[in-house]
């Protein structure tokens, strides 16, 4: 059973469209994230969401729209593709209380823009 | 200069070395340091934590932090062709703690 699971895997898309990546987690944890990794494996913060309440928000183009109905869910949609938006999403969680904040990641989502 | 600097190889080496990785950082605050482990197209995992300053062994890893210098290090003995994966370095302050910075990741290759 997948702690945080994201969907789709993989998506290719045209640019222009809007799409979105969703993402569950069953470790009943409190913040959630969306993280880009770029082609050098840069991994970056974009959102956190803490108990459904927006607390980091990177600077982010406001293409780029995350929702949280509750907490063990956030979902990322992003409107007018650009080529640049190719990437891997990582979804992720934490418990506010874990040493050190320890991450947990999904399995990521790869988008491509063409 | 980034928050953190981390070489991104990729460093190849053979079945049986011992291998070093490493982590500079700019940020004093930064209480947590951790090493991530992420196969290819996969997501990272947690390898390892070590709170402030000392070493800290997991079997064949051990990581050590020097806050003085403000730089971390991951050793991995006896190195197998499994451990082949990026590492990346973590880190993040001890107040709050919700934003995590992360090194850009040195790709390893271990040869059989």
């Amino acid at each position: 059973d997948t702690a945080v699971s994201q969907t789709p895997k993989y998506l290719v898309t045209q640019m222009g469209n809007d799409k979105s990546i969703k993402c569950e987690q069953n470790l009943g944890h409190d913040t959630m994230y969306w993280y880009k990794q770029d082609s050098k494996k840069f991994l970056k913060i974009m959102f956190s969401y803490n108990n459904k309440e927006l607390i980091i928000n990177e600077t982010v183009p406001n293409r780029f729209s995350p929702k949280s109905p509750d907490k063990a869910h956030l979902n990322l949609h992003i409107n007018s593709l650009e080529l640049g938006d190719s990437a891997v999403y990582f979804c992720a969680t934490s418990s506010r209380g874990s040493a050190g904040n320890t991450i947990y990641f999904g399995e990521g989502s790869w988008l491509t823009v063409v | 200069q980034k928050e953190v600097e981390q070489d991104p190889g990729p460093l190849s080496v053979p079945e049986g070395a011992i291998v070093s990785l490493n982590c500079t950082y700019s940020n004093s605050a930064f209480q947590y340091f951790m090493w991530y482990r992420q196969y290819s197209r996969k997501g990272p995992e947690l390898l390892m934590y070590t709170y402030s300053s000392g070493n800290k062994e997991d079997g064949r890893f051990t990581a050590q932090v020097d806050k003085s210098s403000k730089y971390i290090s991951l050793f991995i003995r006896d190195s197998q062709p499994s451990d082949s994966a990026t590492y990346l370095c973590a880190m993040t302050g001890g107040t709050g703690g919700f934003k995590t910075i992360f090194g850009a990741g040195t790709r390893l290759f271990v040869k059989a």
